[in-house]
């Protein structure tokens, strides 16, 4: 079984500041890699997510993260935050299966709260 | 219509009542789930449903009944709950195979147990 950890349950930062949010995860298997988001009242939706290739993944809005299987880490950032960043950001793994089946599998971290003041 | 849709979006309901929250996911997936997000606790996954049928049941109380009567629509019945049931339930769908097991979520039904 896999298991994540997200080292940080609040980061507060300043707008404009550089931001890391920690995830390690702990797996005997290969794994693939994800980052949720959550804004207040909503859901969660994909942030980025590394499934085989480049290891430093990039979302659409300025957040990458980096695949680092030595440290079985998979940390966000984000060179410079907006108000807008403000939620709950979740980190999961979910196991490399040979046959291709992968659903239900994936494994949540507890969360982490980026709140960004101005 | 995108992605996955839950209704209501609020409930609020006396522990003696029986209601029940609707999910549709419009994404062709074949694997739908149910979690629970209370405050300050990890997600509890308590449904897995695939091709329609029940493959995963994390121990949830009977007073919780699923329904998937198509890959499309999964239905969560609740019956004499606890006001500890108080939380956001969140839909999920995705692939049953490929996708790295990636999870689509629906904007949740927030309950709140009287």
């Amino acid at each position: 079984a896999q298991s994540v950890t997200q080292l940080d349950s609040q980061v507060p930062v300043f707008e404009e500041a550089p931001v890391e949010l920690r995830c390690n995860y702990s797996s005997s298997v290969s794994v693939y890699l994800f980052w949720y988001v959550q804004y207040p009242n909503q859901g969660l939706q994909l942030l980025l997510k590394y499934l085989s290739g480049s290891t430093l993944v990039e979302s659409i809005n300025g957040f990458e993260a980096e695949f680092n299987k030595s440290q079985t880490s998979f940390h966000l950032r984000k060179p410079s935050v907006h108000i807008s960043d403000t939620a709950e950001y979740f980190c999961a793994v979910s196991r490399v299966s040979a046959g291709g089946t992968s659903y239900g599998k994936l494994t949540f971290g507890q969360g982490t709260i980026l709140t960004v003041h101005p | 219509e995108t992605g996955v849709t839950q209704t209501p979006r609020h409930l609020v309901m006396g522990m003696t009542n029986k209601k029940s929250l609707k999910c549709e996911q419009h994404l062709g997936h074949n694997a739908m789930y149910w979690y629970k997000q209370s405050a300050k606790k990890p997600l509890e996954l308590m449904f897995v449903y695939s091709l329609e049928e029940r493959v995963e049941n994390n121990s949830v109380p009977s007073r919780f009944s699923p329904e998937c009567p198509n890959s499309s629509h999964l239905f969560l019945h609740l019956h004499t709950l606890q006001p500890e049931d108080s939380a956001l339930y969140l839909c999920a769908s995705s692939r049953r195979i490929g996708g790295g097991g990636e999870l689509f979520f629906g904007e949740g039904s927030r309950l709140t147990v009287l």
